[in-house]
């Protein structure tokens, strides 16, 4: 079946570094890929995303390209900020039966140093 | 602010008790919710989707007599966990659909970390 492999963390840097989290798919056919956030005491959040191979999603300063290629969005951004702390999750769609259903990765958690 | 409210964040109790969660939809009638699980290091996986008015549709190995959902609202779906024991123990997430607009949009809970004794 389809699955979403992330980079494990916990990930730590200091403000201003450069970010990268991978993502890696393993999917029939050509899903809609996507990140999502999860800030402290709240809500995951959709980040990005994008639909067909080639795309770039881009939100906040993150960036992710779906490479067909090699199965991969990875996460990416130029310049951290402290306020970037959080959990992040990969995820594809998948349809089953005629419904959509999100997959996740193991999520990455992300935390920023000032 | 949150569209989606999950209560309680979190939850300890002993075994052999039953756990409910909620999860309601502030802004939006949700047609539609979704229940997630997520283990240590594990990926969040889809437990249920749940439908007013119509019963919950079960991920296969998602024991539907442990894990009740009701829907009985448009802004309301409840998960609980019965007879709850230590492998019960994990971090669950609903979501909810929102159906209005051009694009269908998902929100998220934040989440009830649940730990039985």
């Amino acid at each position: 079946g389809n699955s979403v492999t992330q980079m494990e963390g916990p990930v730590t840097l200091s403000e201003e570094a450069f970010l990268t989290i991978n993502c890696t798919y393993t999917a029939t056919g050509y899903p809609s890929l996507f990140w999502y956030v999860q800030y402290p005491g709240e809500g995951l959040q959709l980040l990005l995303k994008a639909t067909k191979a080639d795309d770039k999603g881009s939100n906040k300063g993150f960036e992710a390209t779906y490479r067909k290629e090699t199965t991969s969005f990875h996460l990416e951004k130029g310049s951290v900020q402290v306020s970037d702390s959080a959990v992040y999750f990969c995820a594809l769609i998948q349809i089953i039966q005629g419904a959509q259903k999100l997959v996740f990765g193991q999520g990455t958690r992300l935390t920023i140093n000032p | 602010g949150a569209v989606v409210s999950q209560h309680p964040s979190w939850v300890i109790c002993k075994s052999g008790t039953s756990v409910k969660i909620e999860c309601r939809s502030l802004d939006f009638q949700a047609t539609t919710m979704f229940w997630y699980r997520q283990f240590p290091k594990q990926s969040l996986m889809l437990m249920a989707t749940s439908n007013e008015g119509s019963k919950a549709t079960y991920e296969q190995g998602v024991e539907k007599d442990k894990f009740l959902i009701n829907h009985a609202s448009l802004t309301l779906s409840t998960l609980t966990v019965t007879s709850a024991h230590p492998e019960d123990s994990s971090f669950y997430i609903c979501s909810a659909r929102d159906p209005t607009g051009i694009n269908e949009k998902l929100f998220f809970g934040s989440g009830t970390q649940l730990s039985v004794l």
